[in-house]
C-alpha cells in the first residue's frame, strides 16, 4: 500500500531554532515529491522536488530528495512565530491511471514560540 | 480573480438537508480534485476530473456526488450526510499533462454535519 509517513508530528521551537521535518514514502510510480505549509486553511506550495541530492532554497526554508533511501527533509532556519502551521508532504505519481494526483502525508504541526 | 475559489466557506448543515459546495479555478487547468481533511488525518483524496471526466473515485459514498460542468468548476452535492462527515473540504487544480504535480488548493469549506 502506498504511503506517506512524516516526523515529528508535532514540534515546539522557539524563535531563531532550526527545525529538520522528515518525510518518508513508499510508493509506486514515484515522479515527485511536495512540500505545503498550511496555516489556517489552504494549503500553499513550497517545493517540488524530482531529482536526489539536489537542494530546493527559498529564504530560510530548504529541502532536499533521497530517492535511493525514499526520504525527504525540509529544513527551516531562524525560525519565526510567523512560520507556525502545519507543514505537509506529498508525493505524486501515476496512480489509479490518472496522473497528477498526489497521495498526503498526516503532516508535522510546528509551533514557533517568541 | 485568480487562483482557485469555493463557497461557501462555512457551512452547517442537518443529515436530512441537500446542499452543494462549489469550486472555481482561473489558472487555466485541466485537472480539478476534492479532498476531505479531518482532524490528525491525512488529506483523503476523493474525486479526481481531468479535461471534465472523473478519473478517480476513492469510495466515497454516494452521500456525495461530484460534477464537473467544465474545466473551470467543480461542485460537491451533498445529501443524508452523517456527523462524521464533518470536516474541511478542500478543491484543488493542477495541469499534470505538462508535467507538473503542483495543485493549487483553494480556501475550503468548514462542513459541520449536526
Amino acid at each position: 500500500e502506498d504511503k506517506v509517513v512524516q516526523s515529528p508530528l508535532s514540534l515546539v521551537v522557539h524563535e531563531g531554532d532550526t527545525v529538520t521535518l522528515n518525510c518518508s514514502y513508499e510508493v509506486t510510480n514515484f515522479r515527485s515529491l511536495l512540500w505545503y505549509k498550511q496555516e489556517k486553511k489552504a494549503p500553499t506550495f513550497l517545493f517540488m522536488l524530482t531529482s536526489s541530492g539536489i537542494e530546493k532554497k527559498s529564504g530560510r526554508l530548504s529541502s532536499i530528495l533521497d530517492k535511493k533511501e525514499l526520504f525527504s527533509i525540509l529544513n527551516i532556519t531562524a525560525t519565526q512565530t510567523g512560520d507556525s502551521a502545519i507543514y505537509l508532504c506529498a508525493v505524486g505519481g501515476n496512480y489509479g491511471g490518472s496522473q497528477g494526483n498526489l497521495i498526503f502525508g498526516k503532516g508535522t504541526k510546528l509551533s514557533v514560540k517568541p | 480573480e485568480t487562483g482557485v475559489t469555493q463557497t461557501p466557506r462555512h457551512l452547517v448543515m442537518g443529515m436530512t438537508n441537500k446542499k452543494s459546495l462549489k469550486c472555481e479555478q482561473h489558472l487555466g487547468h485541466n485537472a480539478m480534485y476534492w479532498y476531505k481533511q479531518s482532524a490528525k488525518k491525512p488529506l483523503e483524496l476523493m474525486f479526481v476530473y481531468n479535461f471534465k471526466e472523473q478519473t478517480e473515485n476513492n469510495s466515497v459514498p454516494s452521500r456525495f456526488s461530484p460534477e464537473c460542468p467544465n474545466s473551470s468548476h467543480l461542485f460537491l452535492h451533498l445529501h443524508t450526510l452523517q456527523p462524521e462527515d464533518s470536516a474541511l473540504y478542500l478543491c484543488a487544480s493542477s495541469h499534470p499533462g505538462q508535467g507538473s504535480y503542483e495543485q493549487y488548493f483553494g480556501p475550503g469549506t468548514r462542513l459541520t454535519v449536526t
